[in-house]
């Protein structure tokens, strides 16, 4: 299979907290893994990724873990602030090349 | 940034007309993609292309048809529009460099009445 599950699909959050999303995927060959935030009448933007070489990867309050053996990756916010509020997707790479997206995580972060 | 351009950015159909979504970019990107997305289901891959005159079943294309006439440009056609295929259309192109990133439209918002 293909699938990229996605959890959880609502996250709440105390502005200064961390926040983590969870996602698993099928596909044993799968070897890039995007994350996308899209804001309120926006459009996906890339924010992260990680490659199958890596196991960590950090950049500006963003952290992508990913355990090859569990076919498991996550996202973790730390610091949230209001501006983190978005819908946030995870995807995997499959076969044909294509991006396998998750259903989405809405995180709040309330003040 | 690469640019995706996608029109319209609104659209109202009557159910069993023939809707046209066209998408535009100009980065010299080979693949391109149309999604649709709706609460609860995230990004769904409706068609795909890997260059001119070259377009692939996603997974849910049932009921549209996709063009690419050139690199350029890659259009997603609805020839009976339904109620069920009300939703946010967003077209992807994608830089299959390193980074195979997507680069995403503003999205077309289309309600079938």
């Amino acid at each position: 299979g293909e699938q990229v599950e996605q959890l959880p699909s609502i996250l709440r959050v105390q502005e200064g907290s961390s926040a983590s999303i969870n996602c698993t995927y099928e596909n044993s060959a799968s070897n890039y893994f995007p994350w996308y935030k899209q804001e309120p009448g926006e459009n996906p933007k890339l924010i992260i990724d990680i490659r199958s070489n890596m196991e960590r990867k950090q950049t500006q309050g963003l952290i992508v873990l990913l355990d090859k053996k569990a076919k498991r990756f996550s996202l973790h916010i730390t610091d949230t602030q209001p501006g983190d509020s978005a819908m946030y997707f995870c995807a995997a790479s499959g076969s044909n090349n294509r991006i396998f997206f998750g259903d989405g995580t809405q995180l709040v972060v309330k003040p | 940034e690469a640019a995706v351009t996608q029109s319209p950015r609104n659209k109202v159909a009557v159910t069993g007309g023939k809707v046209t979504l066209s998408c535009n970019q100009t980065n010299n990107h080979n693949n391109m993609y149309w999604y649709r997305q709706d609460t609860g289901h995230g990004l769904r891959l409706i068609h795909y292309s890997y260059g001119a005159g070259s377009t692939e079943k996603g997974d849910i294309p049932d009921g549209y048809k996709a063009s690419r006439p050139s690199q350029e440009n890659f259009s997603l056609i609805l020839e009976l529009a339904t109620p069920s295929q009300t939703s946010v259309y967003f077209c992807a192109s994608e830089d299959r460099g390193d980074a195979e990133t997507l680069y995403f439209g503003s999205g077309t918002r289309l309600t079938v009445l």
